[in-house]
């Protein structure tokens, strides 16, 4: 069964870089995912798709700040020069199933 | 710029029924398979249903199966969702997605609708 797993919570500082995480299933470690954004009050918004070879297609607009990489099954979406406004809900989705999601909160 | 925007929703009482529809611009609507998803607090973001570009194919997650039906109109860039039998645990924001992928390959959710509300009490 397919399982995306994030972890709950992640903080970090107003200028700084966080990265997180979403494992996949070994036996899905093939697939692509997406991440996505939610702020609080609106629908998710697509930031970009990772392959399973780390490679990423970003959505319309995604500013540089945001990357994403892979390895085995884990895949990472990098934030860097954190600002306030990239507090959010982060999740990640591959075929019909989402993570748990990971609230950001920035110091 | 792509917009899907959701409406129909409303409170319902148990048992009810209701249609949701999602009105799309800005891509080719009909070389898109699109889904419905739901979100609460409690259960996060749940995949409901999803249909093929030319209607040809559905899935319905299990909890909805013989209750909802998702159908498209490609002459109207319009999807549906007709909600029958509703049950308190289908109270959710209920939003329209695209999927970028083919039938082949697992499914990317890259566009969204902003939402809609749809609450079920007595």
């Amino acid at each position: 069964q397919l399982v995306l797993t994030q972890s709950p919570s992640a903080s970090a500082s107003l200028g700084a870089s966080v990265r997180l995480t979403c494992t996949v299933t070994s036996a899905h470690s093939t697939f692509p995912i997406a991440w996505l954004q939610q702020h609080s009050g609106r629908g998710p918004r697509f930031l970009m798709k990772i392959n399973n070879d780390g490679s990423h297609n970003k959505g319309d607009g995604i500013p540089d700040r945001f990357s994403g990489s892979g390895s085995g099954a884990a895949r990472y979406l990098t934030i860097s020069s954190l600002q306030s406004e990239d507090e959010a809900d982060y999740y990640c989705q591959t075929s019909k199933v989402f993570g748990g999601g990971t609230k950001l909160t920035v110091l | 710029e792509v917009q899907m925007v959701e409406s129909g929703g409303g409170l319902v009482q148990p048992g009810g029924s209701l249609r949701l529809s999602c009105e799309v611009s800005g891509f080719t609507f009909r070389n898109y398979w699109l889904s419905w998803v739901r979100q609460t607090p409690g259960k996060g973001l749940e995949w409901v249903a999803n249909i093929k570009e030319d209607g040809s194919e559905k899935q319905y997650v299990d909890s909805v199966k013989g209750r909802f039906t998702i159908s498209r109109d490609n002459a109207k860039n319009s999807l549906y969702l007709e909600m029958s039998s509703l049950r308190v645990e289908d109270a959710a924001i209920y939003y329209c997605a695209r999927d970028q992928s083919d039938s082949n390959t697992p499914a990317i959710f890259d566009y969204w609708g902003q939402g809609v509300l749809v609450a079920v009490s007595s």
